[in-house]
């Protein structure tokens, strides 16, 4: 089993739309959490921390479960602009960073 | 959010050469910097750790004498990739670790740097 992973999609949604991506982990000891947002042939940006009481921020909202080892990403009201691979990164004990995959999404008018 | 370099951005180079590209952070202070490359459609793979004043860890399959890494200060990491052939061309991307007040860290990826070996 993959240390951290995601559904690679694509995610073909309307604008509009409210669309959610799931991330699984296998290191029950992982510390922290994060969501990634990467542009085609661009860097990964820093899209949001996941903290165990969830957290949200305008449209996107990240939540946390220990228990069953996963994280979301929930985007409302997608736009155009949304259209990206969304990385999902796990750090684990060492703080070295595991990445997904990725969850291509594509929003079209 | 913090901000890391990349230097070159993009470099061509004949099969053989050894390319040398920087990692900095610009506005923090980075012990510890991280090596991925990235292929077409393929998720980043870690290929090293680069801690300061330190030998690099590199990841399982990396060759560490053909992807030299330094990281002579809390802001420069640079990776040389020595003899370079063609497929090597990739994107590789920096990152460093921040360390926030509440003790998280959290990755500041470079722009990348794209490099093609013909």
């Amino acid at each position: 089993r993959k240390e951290v992973e995601q559904d690679p999609g694509p995610f073909n949604v309307p604008e509009g739309a409210t669309v959610a991506f799931n991330c699984t982990y296998s290191n029950s000891a992982s510390q922290s959490f994060f969501w990634y947002r990467q542009d085609c042939r661009k860097e990964p940006k820093l899209l949001m921390s996941v903290y165990s009481s969830g957290n949200e921020d305008g449209r996107f909202t990240a939540q946390l479960n220990r228990a069953s080892q996963y994280i979301s990403l929930l985007i409302r009201d997608s736009k155009l602009s949304d259209s990206a691979t969304y990385l999902c990164v796990v750090n684990g004990g060492s703080y070295i960073p595991t990445f997904g995959r990725g969850t291509s999404l594509i929003v079209h008018p | 959010g913090a901000v890391v370099s990349q230097h070159p951005s993009w470099v061509i180079c004949k099969s053989g050469t050894s390319v040398k590209i920087e990692c900095r952070s610009l506005d923090f202070q980075a012990t510890t910097m991280f090596w991925y490359r990235q292929f077409p459609k393929q998720s980043l793979m870690l290929m090293a750790t680069s801690n300061e004043g330190s030998k690099a860890t590199y990841e399982q399959g990396v060759e560490k004498d053909k992807f030299l890494i330094n990281h002579a200060s809390l802001t420069l990491s640079t990776l040389t990739v020595t003899s370079a052939h063609p497929e090597d061309s990739s994107f590789y991307i920096c990152s460093a670790r921040s360390q926030s007040r509440d003790s998280t860290d959290t990755q500041y990826f470079g722009p990348g740097t794209r490099l093609t070996v013909l």
